[in-house]
């Protein structure tokens, strides 16, 4: 079974500061991706980035990066210099062998202007 | 460019009264498309998914139900609401199920 630990309390960052969010994952599968969305108060989920288990570099989209550590199991989302919209819940998922996404339970970030 | 639509956004309902809940996708063609549920502060539950038209797997034993008359159609539906009914529901798609997933902006569903 797969499983997504995300046991960070809420979080707060400076604005122009960075920050990251924690993902620890569990599975048995030898092929996986991982997944960070970011849901704002709306309540819409905003895919950010994607990470395969077999790729050789962190994946990095703009100010988002995925700091991949396969060995320990963690996937964590990095922020680099937080804007004020990027206060929202953040949610690490994975997808497994079954092709379905398991979410963690989320991080409340609040970026202080 | 491909977008996601549902409504209604909001919606109070009775206990025992029916549900459905509409999902459209425009700007592809045989998406993937998938249900979930969002209780208060929590993370989201795979309700259902579907790889086609008439197409559905269901993930949690449930009193409610999902269609897929058309290829960018997807519907929720149940003939009588409970009061744990009650929740964020999101629909989603992905041009595969090896993709990301793309979510429509959700309706929220308060069962009276």
């Amino acid at each position: 079974a797969q499983k997504i630990t995300q046991t960070q309390p809420g979080m707060f960052v400076q604005e122009k500061e960075a920050v990251t969010l924690d993902c620890t994952y569990d599975t048995s599968d030898p092929s996986y991706g991982l997944f960070w969305y970011k849901q704002p108060s709306s309540g819409e989920m905003i895919f950010l980035i994607y990470q395969g288990s077999y790729d050789q570099q962190n994946a990095t989209e703009g100010r988002y990066s995925l700091n991949f550590q396969k060995a320990r199991k963690s996937a964590n989302l990095v922020i680099s210099a937080s804007q004020l919209g990027d206060s929202a819940m953040y949610f690490c998922a994975m997808r497994g062998a079954n092709s379905k996404l398991t979410f963690g339970k989320g991080i409340t970030l609040s970026v202080r202007p | 460019s491909q977008t996601i639509h549902q409504w209604p956004a909001t919606l109070v309902q009775p206990v025992g009264s029916p549900l459905s809940l509409e999902c459209t996708v425009e700007g592809t063609s045989n998406p993937n498309l998938y249900w979930y549920r969002q209780a208060a502060g929590r993370g989201l539950q795979l309700l259902f998914y579907s790889v086609g038209i008439g197409q559905i797997s269901s993930e949690v034993p449930q009193n409610l139900s999902a269609s897929r008359p058309q290829d960018r159609q997807f519907i929720l539906s149940s003939k009588k609401l409970l009061l744990s009914d009650s929740g964020f529901y999101l629909c989603a798609w992905s041009p595969t199920l090896l993709y990301e997933q793309y979510f429509g902006p959700g309706t929220r569903l308060t069962v009276t």
